[in-house]
Formats: structure tokens, C-alpha cells, sequence
């Protein structure tokens, strides 16, 4: 069975500054991994995601992660926050089987101050 | 217009009552979830289908039940709400065995009194 850790439930920086939220897994064989976004009040949208292609992975309003398999990681950065990315944000992780789900974290809220 | 609706979009019931769920989908995908949220937990899988005739309990399925009356409907039914399960419930959608990214509807904020 696979699963998430979020390190920290609260990240918090000011606008400007490098993001850094980051995101372990445990997996017997290779994952899948995304990262999703809640704003208040919303449905969770689709950040990014890792699917065996390009270690880096680029998604929208300038977030990237990247998966190091000997570290078990797929950490978000994000180089300059703006007041706007102040959510939620959650890791998951599938594989690969036909009956595979997706396990979420905990989730980490990002907090961005002026 | 969204292409996963969720109704309602809050609701308050009382202990006992039984109250039902509903997700619909414009995308055309084959599996459906069903979540739940609660602070500090993340998002927890209740029920999944990957078509009308494959259901499957997930990780917290007692108290609750499912019905998958087409392709692009999937409802969760409380039987008999208790306080413990207010929460806000997610539908999602993923197109099919191969893709693994989900989309979710905007949830619903389900209290029992």
C-alpha cells in the first residue's frame, strides 16, 4: 500500500519569497504523484503531476516539483510567492494496478503575508 | 458550466435522519469517488466506482452507501446521519484505467445536529 507525508500543516512565508512545501511517499513500486491546490471554499484543482516522464514537472501558476526517487520525495517550489497562492495544498499518490486509488496527505496550508 | 456538479452544496440534517449526495459528470469518465474532509486529515476515499456494475468500499465506508445510477451519476447516501460524520464530501472523476489524475466537484458541507 502506498502512502503520503506533508511535512508541516502550516508553511508560512511573504510574498516574494521561495515556496518550499514539501512531500515524502512510501511505495512498493513506482508512483504516480500529484499535487493538488484548495482555495477557500472550492474543490481541489490539479497542480501538477509525475507520471514516469521528466523527473522536473512544471504546472500551473509557476509551481514545479521534482521526484527524487533515493530520497522518496516530490517537494513544490514555487521561486516568489504572491498573495494569491494562499491555500491548501495536497500530495497524492497512486500506482500503477488496476485497481489503484489515490492516497492523499494531510494537506499543508500555505500562509502568505505582504 | 462545471464539468462535476455536486448537490447540494450544504446541507444540515439531524442524528438519525437519512440524507443523500449527488455528483454528476460532463467529462465522460468512467471512475468516480467519493471523499471525505476533515481539518487536519487530508482527504479520506469513502466509496469508489470504476462503472455501473464495479463498486468498491474505500478506506471508511461504514455508515455510508453508494449507488451508481449511470455512467455519469454517482450518489452517497447516509443511512442514519450522526454528528461525526459532518464533514465536506468531494466527488471526483478520473477518465479510466491509464490516467491517474481525479477532478473533483466544488464538495458539499454536510453538518448533523
Amino acid at each position: 500500500a502506498q502512502s503520503v507525508t506533508q511535512l508541516g500543516s502550516h508553511v508560512s512565508v511573504s510574498e516574494g519569497a521561495l515556496v518550499l512545501l514539501r512531500c515524502n511517499y512510501s511505495s512498493s513500486v513506482p508512483p504516480y504523484l500529484f499535487w493538488y491546490v484548495q482555495y477557500p471554499n472550492q474543490g481541489l484543482q490539479l497542480l501538477l503531476k509525475y507520471t514516469s516522464a521528466a523527473t522536473l514537472v512544471k504546472g500551473i501558476n509557476g509551481f514545479e516539483a521534482e521526484f527524487k526517487k533515493s530520497e522518496t520525495s516530490f517537494h513544490l517550489t514555487k521561486p516568489s510567492a504572491h498573495m494569491s497562492d494562499a491555500a491548501e495544498y495536497f500530495c497524492a499518490v497512486s500506482v500503477d494496478s488496476g485497481y489503484s486509488t489515490l492516497t492523499f496527505g494531510k494537506g499543508t496550508m500555505l500562509l502568505v503575508s505582504p | 458550466d462545471a464539468d462535476v456538479t455536486q448537490t447540494p452544496r450544504n446541507r444540515i440534517t439531524k442524528t438519525g435522519k437519512r440524507i443523500m449526495l449527488e455528483c454528476s459528470q460532463t467529462k465522460g469518465h468512467d471512475r468516480m469517488y467519493w471523499y471525505r474532509q476533515d481539518p487536519g486529515l487530508g482527504l479520506r476515499l469513502i466509496y469508489y466506482s470504476f462503472d455501473v456494475k464495479d463498486i468498491n468500499k474505500g478506506e471508511i465506508s461504514d455508515g455510508y452507501s453508494v449507488s451508481r445510477q449511470a455512467q455519469a451519476k454517482f450518489s452517497l447516501s447516509l443511512e442514519s446521519a450522526i454528528p461525526n460524520q459532518t464533514a465536506l464530501y468531494f466527488c471526483a472523476t478520473q477518465r479510466g484505467q491509464g490516467f491517474y489524475e481525479q477532478y473533483f466537484g466544488p464538495g458539499t458541507r454536510l453538518t448533523v445536529t
